[in-house]
């Protein structure tokens, strides 16, 4: 079975600018949860979506945004992009909701200039 | 979970002992607990979850042991290889399905 597949590995943006990241979870997963990986801050809790409805969220701004589509991909979006969202960003997938027993992708690693 | 910051806490070990791990967290209310473990450049891998019900759980090479008392979890690695350097984390979930995961711990074996 493929695994949590993220694209793209690595993303160089602008300050200003937005983004989107894309997940597509394993096969037959139906949940997918997005974190945010920092040195200083660890692994921070960014939103859950399970059947294309958001079902938790952490405590982001509103310019941290996320959909999953009817085929359990998800991708998530930054709008006005700040220098500390430099981050990996990492999803992961589980067969049901509830945030248990997580499968993490390789994350895709932003960058902002 | 510990808290979080720029320094990992280390711990060395030599191949073929054994690694004790440990995590303490914050809420009495958690109920599931996970360990992952983080090789660079990739994402966190599923070592082994505990329920709150539960006092100790087996995997294999990997033992889980929860403390409720203390609130205190760790994690025993039989046997340490090579291949086991890596970040390992502990993660809690209470109120709000929300995992809240521990700052970290790096696990160097030395050959």
């Amino acid at each position: 079975k493929a695994g949590v597949t993220q694209t793209p590995r690595y993303l160089i943006k602008t300050r200003g600018q937005q983004v989107t990241l894309s997940c597509s979870p394993i096969s037959g997963h139906r949940s997918v949860s997005w974190y945010q990986q920092t040195p200083g801050q660890g692994l921070q809790f960014l939103f859950e979506y399970f059947s294309e409805t958001q079902r938790n969220k952490g405590n982001f701004p509103g310019r941290f945004s996320g959909r999953q589509f009817s085929n359990s991909r998800s991708e998530m979006n930054v709008s006005t992009l700040e220098l500390g969202d430099s981050a990996l960003y990492l999803c992961a997938s589980s067969p049901r909701t509830g945030n248990e027993k997580l499968f993490f992708g390789s994350g895709t690693q932003l960058s902002v200039l | 979970g510990e808290s979080v910051g720029l320094h990992l806490p280390t711990l060395s070990v030599q191949e073929g002992d054994n690694s004790i791990i440990n995590c303490a967290y914050s809420n009495s209310a958690s109920d599931y607990f996970i360990w992952y473990k983080q090789e660079s450049g990739k994402g966190p891998q599923f070592i082994i979850d505990i329920r709150s019900n539960m006092d100790k759980r087996q995997g294999q090479r990997v033992t889980v042991l929860l403390n409720k008392t203390v609130k205190h979890l760790s994690l025993q690695i039989a046997a340490t290889q090579p291949g086991d350097s890596a970040v390992y984390f502990c993660a809690e979930k209470a109120a709000g399905n929300k995992l809240t995961f521990g700052g970290g711990t790096r696990v160097l074996v030395k050959p």
